[in-house]
């Protein structure tokens, strides 16, 4: 069946990099795109971006200067990269399995903090 | 951005009730909207897209209705599962956005 999972540290310091993994099966990474979902503690969800099929991304523009998703179809793996965290990117992070901008299938999240 | 609206942050119903919530789009988007449900420990759960189509696995006590700006779900007679979360998201454009949530709670 489709799962995906998230995994990564719990804890970044202010001004870091980030580095998120998001691990996937019963599905393709060169069939499905990959979207990258965050809701900071209390509050909605946030679309960051995703890695399409074919291998391009869009990025939310708020998050662009920042973010960059990229993908190991060999490790059915996609890796979110986010520099110059500040305490305001604390939050839950999810990875979706995403067609055609409906998120089908949803990670359990990892909870990111950012210490200053 | 397309900012979605959800009026109702909080709503309070018995078993067997029928409950609607609501969502507006600050533009039009068509029918490209989905509905998810999300519980406390569980992963988010898509309920709806295109507005209407109930994914697979959604029971029928579940709709959605409206396009262009407005949209409703719809719970029918409802069960103890159905409490939680609900969002509304837009697929029509780019970013992706969602309503800010309902939590729907056992009155």
């Amino acid at each position: 069946q489709v799962q995906l999972k998230e995994s990564g540290p719990g804890l970044v310091q202010a001004s870091e990099t980030l580095s998120l993994t998001c691990t996937v099966s019963g599905f393709s990474l060169i069939s499905y795109y990959v979207s990258w979902v965050r809701q900071p503690p209390g509050k909605g969800l946030e679309w960051m971006g995703r890695i399409r099929s074919g291998g391009s991304t869009d990025y939310n523009s708020a998050l662009k200067s920042r973010l960059s998703i990229s993908r190991d179809t060999s490790k059915s793996q996609v890796l979110l990269k986010m520099n110059s965290l500040q305490t305001e990117d604390t939050a839950i992070y999810y990875c979706t399995r995403d067609t055609m901008g409906i998120f089908d299938y949803w990670g359990q999240g990892v909870m990111v903090t950012v210490s200053s | 951005d397309v900012q979605m609206t959800q009026s109702l942050s909080y709503l309070a119903a018995s078993p067997g009730e029928s409950v609607s919530i609501s969502c507006k789009a600050s533009k039009s988007i068509s029918n490209y909207l989905a509905w998810y449900q999300q519980k406390p420990g569980e992963a988010y759960n898509l309920l709806i897209y295109s507005g209407s189509t109930l994914q697979s696995g959604t029971p029928s006590r579940f709709s959605g209705s409206g396009s262009g700006t407005d949209f409703t779900l719809t719970i029918r007679s409802l069960e103890p599962e159905d409490f939680g979360l609900y969002y509304c998201q837009q697929y029509y454009e780019k970013p992706l956005t969602f309503g800010s949530g309902t939590k729907l709670e056992i009155k």
